[in-house]
């Protein structure tokens, strides 16, 4: 079946870093792909999406593009701040139901 | 609060015993997800619902859970003679499901339900 994989975390940054999440993905064919965070004692919420190959998702600063040739939805971040601390996860849409990956805890340091 | 909401937020129980847990999704989302996770790892599906009726329920589930959605509206998950392997965080999400639209819509998820098996 389809299945995502991520970089192992945790990663540690400092304020105003570049980040990078890496993922990637094995579907059959071109599914929706997502970025989901869990702040601290929250529950997960969207983050970013991309429905199409070259899309590219972006919010909060985030971005990520949907390479259909690398099977890759790479998140990124500019300058990161110490509110970004989250687990990231990066899923893809298979039939009705998001498939996650295993998730990245992004630690930022003042 | 108009969220996704469950309860209860933490359960403590002893191997053998069932529990029960209740998912209350978005009032206008058609549809309610159950996932399981357990720490360091990505929520893993158990099954979902359109309206009342379920349409998929991952092979990984044993006939041990079981879930309803009576009216559309809430849902419940049972597990019966729970095992440790159990414990986990249960999470639900709920969505809305246009007819006629690809699946690319937006899940809202609850806090979850810690559970813990002893």
């Amino acid at each position: 079946g389809d299945s995502v994989t991520q970089m192992e975390g945790p990663v540690t940054l400092s304020e105003e870093a570049f980040l990078t999440i890496n993922c990637t993905y094995t579907a059959t064919g071109y599914p929706s792909l997502f970025w989901y965070v869990q702040y601290p004692g929250e529950g997960l919420q969207l983050l970013l999406k991309a429905t199409k190959a070259d899309d590219k998702g972006s919010n909060k600063g985030f971005e990520a593009t949907y390479r259909k040739e690398t099977t890759s939805f790479h998140l990124e971040k500019g300058s990161v701040q110490v509110s970004d601390s989250a687990v990231y996860f990066c899923a893809l849409l298979e039939g009705g139901k998001l498939i996650f990956g295993q998730g990245t805890e992004l630690s930022v340091k003042p | 609060d108009t969220g996704v909401s469950q309860d209860p937020r933490h359960k403590i129980t002893k191997r053998g015993q069932n529990v029960t847990f209740r998912c209350d999704p978005i009032s206008e989302h058609n549809r309610l997800y159950w996932y399981r996770q357990t720490l360091g790892q990505g929520p893993e599906f158990l099954t979902y619902f359109q309206n009342e009726a379920q349409l998929e329920k991952s092979r990984l589930l044993s006939d041990r859970f079981s879930a309803e959605r009576p009216k559309g509206s809430f849902s419940t998950l049972e597990i019966q003679r729970t095992e440790q392997g159990d414990s986990a965080m249960y999470l639900c999400a709920s969505s809305l499901k246009l007819r006629g639209r690809i699946s690319n819509e937006k899940l809202f998820f609850g806090s979850g339900t810690q559970l813990s098996v002893l």
